[in-house]
């Protein structure tokens, strides 16, 4: 079945380190999404891409870094520079042609222990 | 970029139809509506998306403003299933008709479905 897959779906970090956060998509969909969601609120934009090799600056990029080398795959790694990282991570894809929407992956929860 | 507004919550029975209210009044003629629903510690789930007419599908309808200035997200007969956050996001589309661009979520609407 097509769909976006995130992995890991708990990670743990300890402070001072980089983790990296996946998203693979097997839909042939063009733009790519990352999104953080904090306890009872609603997503906000790190970081989407439209094309490969490709990216922009979403609403809270900072302390965040991503690449895009391949259509399928839309990685983001969480730096030390980001200083209250512990969230929900969710990735979201969309095609070319739109008729279905944007899909979103199950989310990666991320704790800084 | 155009926000919406919606109601922090509401409340509906079981098998009765629920109404759910989205304000955008800055929406640019190209914008898309969309509409999607998220349970806890999942990602969001589509609903549905329209530009200009009303559209239906299996799972809603979705009612928009001759003015494209509101819309509302109908579940004809809600189920307990259908309790969740309902976000209505406006998406940028590129002149060639498709929706790409910044995909911004407001806080969206609880919905509480009483047996």
């Amino acid at each position: 079945d097509g769909g976006i897959t995130q992995s890991p779906k708990y990670l743990f970090r300890k402070e001072g380190q980089n983790v990296t956060l996946s998203c693979e998509q097997n839909l042939n969909h063009d733009a790519m999404y990352w999104y953080r969601q904090d306890p009872g609120q609603g997503l906000r934009l790190i970081y989407y891409s439209q094309i490969v090799n490709d990216f922009q600056k979403g609403d809270i990029a900072e302390g965040y870094s991503v690449s895009r080398e391949k259509k399928e795959s839309f990685p983001l790694t969480v730096t030390s520079a980001q200083k209250n990282p512990t969230a929900f991570y969710l990735c979201a894809s969309i095609g070319f042609r739109a008729s279905y929407g944007y899909t979103f992956g199950s989310g990666t929860r991320l704790t800084v222990v | 970029d155009a926000k919406t507004t919606q109601p922090n919550s509401m409340e509906s029975n079981e098998e009765e139809p629920v109404h759910l209210p989205c304000n955008h009044s800055t929406i640019s003629g190209t914008d898309y509506i969309h509409w999607y629903r998220q349970l806890p510690s999942q990602g969001p789930e589509y609903v549905i998306h329209g530009l200009t007419s009303n559209v239906n599908n299996r799972m809603a309808s979705l009612a928009i403003a001759e003015d494209r200035k509101s819309s509302t997200l109908i579940l004809h007969r809600a189920t307990l299933r259908d309790a969740a956050v309902y976000y209505c996001i406006l998406s940028l589309s590129n002149a060639g008709g498709t929706s790409y661009g910044k995909l911004t979520f407001g806080q969206g609407t609880i919905l509480t479905v009483h047996p």
